[in-house]
């Protein structure tokens, strides 16, 4: 079946340095990817997504390149805030009509220090 | 921006017990979930729901489980009878019809994190 392994945290950083998470999946058809964040207390809020190969999804300084021929979607920053530090969950969805159900991976837990 | 809130934010309930937990999707949202992530698991897809009935549920929403909505913004998780597998932290979220797409990325709400004792 659908899966999504993406890289244990917690990952310690300074700020401004610059942040990779890893995120590879496996799927039977040509998946949207997605990645969400949740900060301290809340919700998952969806921060990017690409819906086909060679797609970058981007937003706050955050970017992802959906990669077919690695089956992957590693996040990037260049610089990290410590109002970045959260749970960052990348998830795909393998529906064709809908995006609602989503195969989550395990989170990876993000602190960036002053 | 519009947000789908959920309450209680935390329910402690007695093994055996019925809970319903209480979600407020977006209002022009048309696509109900929920979801659950038991602590230290992955987020776990539980149900889907559209035009008043279910689409879709995983193997984890069985008899015990229902969903239901009741008026034009609720929408409710129910466990019949808790047991202490069922703790965790449950996540309403909804999506709205996109036009082009046929459906939109879904916003969560906070969760409510339920405890089975």
């Amino acid at each position: 079946g659908d899966s999504v392994t993406q890289m244990e945290g917690p990952v310690t950083l300074s700020e401004e340095a610059f942040l990779t998470i890893n995120c590879t999946y496996t799927a039977t058809g040509y998946p949207s990817l997605f990645w969400y964040v949740q900060y301290p207390g809340e919700g998952l809020q969806l921060l990017l997504k690409a819906t086909k190969a060679d797609d970058k999804g981007s937003n706050k300084g955050f970017e992802a390149t959906y990669r077919k021929e690695t089956t992957s979607f590693h996040l990037e920053k260049g610089s990290v805030q410590v109002s970045d530090s959260a749970v960052y969950f990348c998830a795909l969805s393998e529906e064709i009509d809908s995006w609602g159900k989503l195969q989550f991976g395990a989170g990876t837990q993000v602190v960036v220090t002053p | 921006e519009p947000e789908v809130t959920q309450t209680p934010s935390h329910q402690v309930t007695q093994m055996g017990q019925e809970v319903i937990l209480r979600c407020v999707p977006i209002s022009n949202h048309l696509y109900f979930y929920w979801y659950r992530q038991i602590l230290g698991q992955k987020v776990e897809f539980l149900v889907s729901f559209y035009n008043n009935e279910i689409s879709e549920k995983s193997e984890i929403f069985d008899d015990q489980f229902s969903v239901e909505r009741p008026d034009g913004s609720n929408f409710t998780l129910k466990i019949r009878s808790t047991k202490l597998e069922d703790s965790a932290m449950y996540f309403c979220a909804s999506s709205e019809w996109d036009l082009d797409r046929g459906n939109s990325p879904l916003h969560f709400g906070n969760g409510t994190r339920l405890t089975v004792t």
